[in-house]
This record gives C-alpha cells, sequence and structure tokens, in this order.
C-alpha cells in the first residue's frame, strides 16, 4: 500500500489568515486528488491534479502537483468558517489484479481545518 | 448529480450478529468500494467490486465480506460482529473508462456493535 502523510493534522485559525496544507509520499502518484469532507457527509471531491508541477485554482483554494508526482499541497487565502471541515489527499496508482490492471486510491488521514469567525 | 445512497446512517448491533450495511448508485458506475474511516487512521479500504459478481480485497478484509449481485448495488457483511468493528463506514463508487474521475461517496454508516 502506498502511503500518504498529511501535514498538519489539525488546524485552527482565524477568519481572514491564509494556511497551507501538504500531502507527502515517497510513492509516485498518476494522479492526485483532493476532498472536503463536513461532519456528517461524505468527502467531496475538491479538484485533481494530474501532470507533475500543474497548479490548479478554485477560487481562494490553489493547488499544486510536486514535480515528481510525489507530494501536493492545497493553500486556502482568506479563509472564511465555511472552509471549515476534514480536508484529504487521495493518491492514485495502479495494480494488477485478477480482473487486470486498476486503479486504487489511497487516502492521507486528513487535516481538520477550523475557521474561526 | 450522481447519488451514492447507504441505507441507514446510524446503526447499532451486538457482537456476534451479522450485519449488512447496503449501498446504492444512481449513475450506473463501474466501480464500487467501501471503507472504514476511524479517528488518526484515515480512510481505510475494505472491499471494491470493478463489475458485477467481481470483487477485490482492499488494505483491510478481515472479518469482512461483500456482495454485488446487481450493478446499482454493494452489500458489505460483517460475518459475526465485533467491537473492533465500530466504525463510520463510506461507501463510494466511479466510472471504469478514466482512472481520473472521482469516487463519489455516500453520507456514511456510523455503526456501533455493543
Amino acid at each position: 500500500t502506498q502511503l500518504l502523510e498529511q501535514s498538519p493534522q489539525f488546524l485552527s485559525i482565524q477568519e481572514g489568515e491564509n494556511l497551507t496544507v501538504y500531502c507527502n509520499s515517497s510513492s509516485v502518484f498518476s494522479s492526485l486528488q483532493w476532498y472536503r469532507q463536513e461532519p456528517g457527509e461524505g468527502p467531496v471531491l475538491l479538484v485533481t491534479v494530474v501532470t507533475g508541477g500543474e497548479v490548479k485554482k478554485l477560487k481562494r483554494l490553489t493547488f499544486q502537483f510536486g514535480d515528481a508526482r510525489k507530494d501536493s499541497s492545497l493553500h486556502i487565502t482568506a479563509a472564511q468558517p465555511g472552509d471549515t471541515g476534514l480536508y484529504l489527499c487521495a493518491g492514485l496508482y495502479g495494480v494488477l489484479n485478477s480482473g487486470g490492471s486498476n486503479y486504487k486510491l489511497t487516502f492521507g488521514k486528513g487535516t481538520l481545518l477550523t475557521v474561526n469567525p | 448529480d450522481v447519488k451514492v445512497t447507504q441505507s441507514s446512517r446510524y446503526l447499532v448491533k451486538r457482537t456476534g450478529e451479522k450485519v449488512f450495511l447496503e449501498c446504492v448508485q444512481d449513475m450506473d458506475h463501474e466501480n464500487m468500494f467501501w471503507y472504514r474511516q476511524d479517528p488518526g487512521l484515515g480512510l481505510r479500504l475494505i472491499y471494491f467490486s470493478y463489475d458485477v459478481k467481481m470483487k477485490e480485497k482492499g488494505d483491510i478484509p478481515e472479518g469482512y465480506s461483500v456482495s454485488r449481485e446487481k450493478k446499482e448495488r454493494f452489500s458489505l457483511i460483517l460475518e459475526s460482529a465485533s467491537t473492533n468493528q465500530t466504525s463510520m463506514y463510506l461507501c463510494a463508487s466511479s466510472f471504469d473508462i478514466n482512472p481520473n474521475q472521482p469516487q463519489h461517496f455516500g453520507d456514511g454508516t456510523r455503526l456501533s456493535i455493543l
């Protein structure tokens, strides 16, 4: 199983501050996905990054995939209380199984972000 | 929008019982997954299925089995429930054609084994 380390595990900040969440591995991934999970709900996809060095923006959120496709970061500018949630990164890698080749996602343990008004 | 529906939000069972968790998706997805989510351990894959009647073990299959008799339905079975299976269980589905397609999750079943 490929491992993904997320940091920090917990983050509590004031509204308007900037923050960065990191996702690191020693393994290379085909792509990397970021999800946000709110209390009582399942994770929801925010973005998929595929190419090494790729940067994607989603309003105040900026996602970057490392050049070697082993790490990624999520930067939030001017955080708002609505950004509160568990942020999960997930790396996609190929596996061989009885049905032929397939892909699996491995998830980091998540960063629990609290944005206080 | 894709909808993944898990049959129960909360479930309380006793040790030794056989427990069924049901999941249905409405977008004709090929792949379906069962995860458990525990504090400090994140999401861990229990089983997945890439076609009807097909199944593959994930990272922690011990104590679980699955059934996929129809494309839209994927069931997780705890053969003899134990207290260490108390957890949040999440079902997900995705298209098979493009592996970069997202996984769509249900809202989870919080299972307590007493």
